[in-house]
C-alpha cells in the first residue's frame, strides 16, 4: 500500500492567498483526520471525517479554514484567505475506525509570507 | 475523560544504552494505548499498540512497551539505543467521549548521543 498521500509536500504563499492542501487516505479506511503541528502549539486535531462525513470540526480555527471530503478516497483542507500564524505543518491520517491506530501522510508544510 | 502523561519532555542517552521512556495514562475504560514516533521534518509513525491483549508489546526497531494497569503505565524502552533513534516519541490513548478519538501526549524528545 502507497499510504496515505499528501499534496502538495511544501506550500509558500502570500497573505491573503488561497490555500488547498489534498490528502488521500489508505484504500478502505473509513476515517480520515487533518492535523496541524507547530512548535508552541504541538499536534491539534483540527477536523475529522468518518464515512466521509464530518463528524467533529471543533478544532477547525476560525472560519477561514474549510475542510471537505466529497469521496472515500480524497479530502481537501482548505484556507482562504491565508494568513502568517496559519504557518505550520499539516498533517493528514486515516484509519479503519475512528478509535483505532491511525496511519500518517508525510505532511504539507505551509509557510505564508 | 482519558487522558496522557508523558513524564520527561527529553530525554538523552549515549548511543548502546538503554532507552526508557515513561508514559502514565487515565482511562475510564479499559485502555487501547499507542506509541508513535516522528524523526525530523517526517510523519507519525505507528511503533507499536496496545488493545488488552499481551501485556508486553513488541513494535518496530527495536522497541517494546508493558502495559502496567496497578501502576497505569505504558513505558517504552528499548535494551540499546541507536543513532537512528534519535526522534519525537508520542504516548497515546484511546479516546471513548469528547471530541477527538485518539489523545496525544505532548512528546518526548530523544536525544542519543555518539
Amino acid at each position: 500500500d502507497a499510504g496515505v498521500i499528501q499534496s502538495p509536500r511544501h506550500e509558500v504563499t502570500e497573505m491573503g492567498q488561497e490555500v488547498t492542501l489534498r490528502c488521500k487516505p489508505i484504500s478502505g479506511h473509513n476515517s480520515l483526520f487533518w492535523y496541524r503541528q507547530t512548535m508552541m502549539r504541538g499536534l491539534e486535531l483540527l477536523i475529522y471525517f468518518n464515512n466521509n462525513v464530518p463528524i467533529d470540526d471543533s478544532g477547525m480555527p476560525e472560519d477561514r479554514f474549510s475542510a471537505k471530503m466529497p469521496n472515500a478516497s480524497f479530502s481537501t483542507l482548505k484556507i482562504q484567505p491565508s494568513e502568517p500564524r496559519d504557518s505550520a505543518v499539516y498533517f493528514c491520517a486515516s484509519s479503519s475506525g475512528t478509535g483505532w491506530e491511525q496511519y500518517f501522510g508525510p505532511g504539507t508544510r505551509l509557510t505564508v509570507t | 475523560a482519558q487522558s496522557v502523561t508523558q513524564l520527561d519532555s527529553h530525554v538523552s542517552v549515549s548511543e548502546g544504552t538503554p532507552v526508557l521512556l515513561r508514559c502514565n495514562y487515565s482511562s475510564s475504560y479499559s485502555p487501547s494505548l499507542f506509541w508513535y514516533v516522528q524523526h525530523p521534518n517526517k510523519g507519525l509513525q505507528l511503533l507499536l499498540k496496545y488493545t488488552s491483549a499481551a501485556t508486553l508489546v513488541k513494535g518496530i526497531n527495536g522497541f517494546e512497551a508493558e502495559f502496567k494497569k496497578s501502576e497505569t503505565s505504558f513505558h517504552l524502552t528499548k535494551p540499546s539505543a541507536h543513532m537512528s533513534d534519535a526522534a519525537e516519541y508520542f504516548c497515546v490513548v484511546r479516546a471513548y467521549s469528547g471530541n477527538t478519538p485518539l489523545v496525544f501526549g505532548k512528546g518526548t524528545r530523544l536525544s542519543v548521543i555518539a
